[in-house]
């Protein structure tokens, strides 16, 4: 088993929809979690961070965690075609230690 | 925010030369860095750990003579891809961790062996 299992897509959706991109993982002692947004032929970079359980709302974007199911998601409002990219979830036991990473999912925002 | 420079974006090579990436922290000093490998629609695969001063740490099935990792500096470190073959054709991401939360990932370089 993966430690983090995630949906590849892709996933293609009219602006202004609420995407829903989510994340499963196996191993219940990370405790960070993280959002990357990777456009074509570029490295991630970083959209959402959250520690523990919780939700975390940064603009269009919220990132919630639920450890007692294992599951993350990240919701995007009013998605406009900018949002098209792969997402990445990732996760670590501490900031310092190896982050896994999911399979990313790739959405497409059709204008 | 930290900033990692990776070079070149893009290298094209004839297979059985060797290519060099590049890795630098433009505004902070990281004493660990990470090597990615990324295949199309797939997720990074972590490559190795650099540490400063020390010799990098593989993860199991990478071949640690043929990816050579040095780390000299605490700004720069470099991953050469010896003897490269076209199946070492990839997209290898490097990143560094700062005392921000998450990992402060490079540009990534596009290696195309022919």
């Amino acid at each position: 088993q993966k430690e983090v299992e995630q949906d590849p897509g892709p996933l293609s959706v009219p602006e202004g929809a609420i995407v829903s991109l989510n994340c499963t993982y196996s191993n219940s002692a990370f405790q960070y979690f993280m959002w990357y947004r990777q456009y074509s032929r570029k490295g991630p970079e970083l959209l959402m961070y959250t520690y523990s359980s919780g939700n975390k709302e940064d603009g269009r974007f919220t990132a919630q965690v639920d450890k007692s199911s294992k599951y993350i998601s990240l919701f995007i409002r009013d998605s406009q075609p900018s949002d098209s990219a792969t997402y990445l979830c990732a996760m670590s036991v501490n900031t310092g230690n190896q982050f896994y990473f999911g399979t990313g999912t790739s959405l497409t925002v059709i204008p | 925010g930290a900033v990692v420079s990776q070079h070149p974006s893009r290298v094209i090579c004839k297979s059985g030369t060797s290519v060099k990436i590049e890795c630098r922290s433009l505004d902070f000093q990281a004493t660990t860095m990470f090597w990615y490998r990324q295949f199309p629609k797939q997720s990074l695969m972590l490559m190795a750990t650099s540490n400063e001063g020390s010799k990098a740490t593989y993860e199991q099935g990478v071949e640690k003579d043929k990816f050579l990792i040095n780390h000299a500096s605490l700004t720069l470190s470099t991953l050469t891809v010896t003897s490269a073959h076209p199946e070492d054709s990839s997209f290898y991401i490097c990143s560094a961790s700062t005392d921000a939360p998450g990992y402060t990932f490079g540009s990534g370089t596009r290696l195309t062996v022919v």
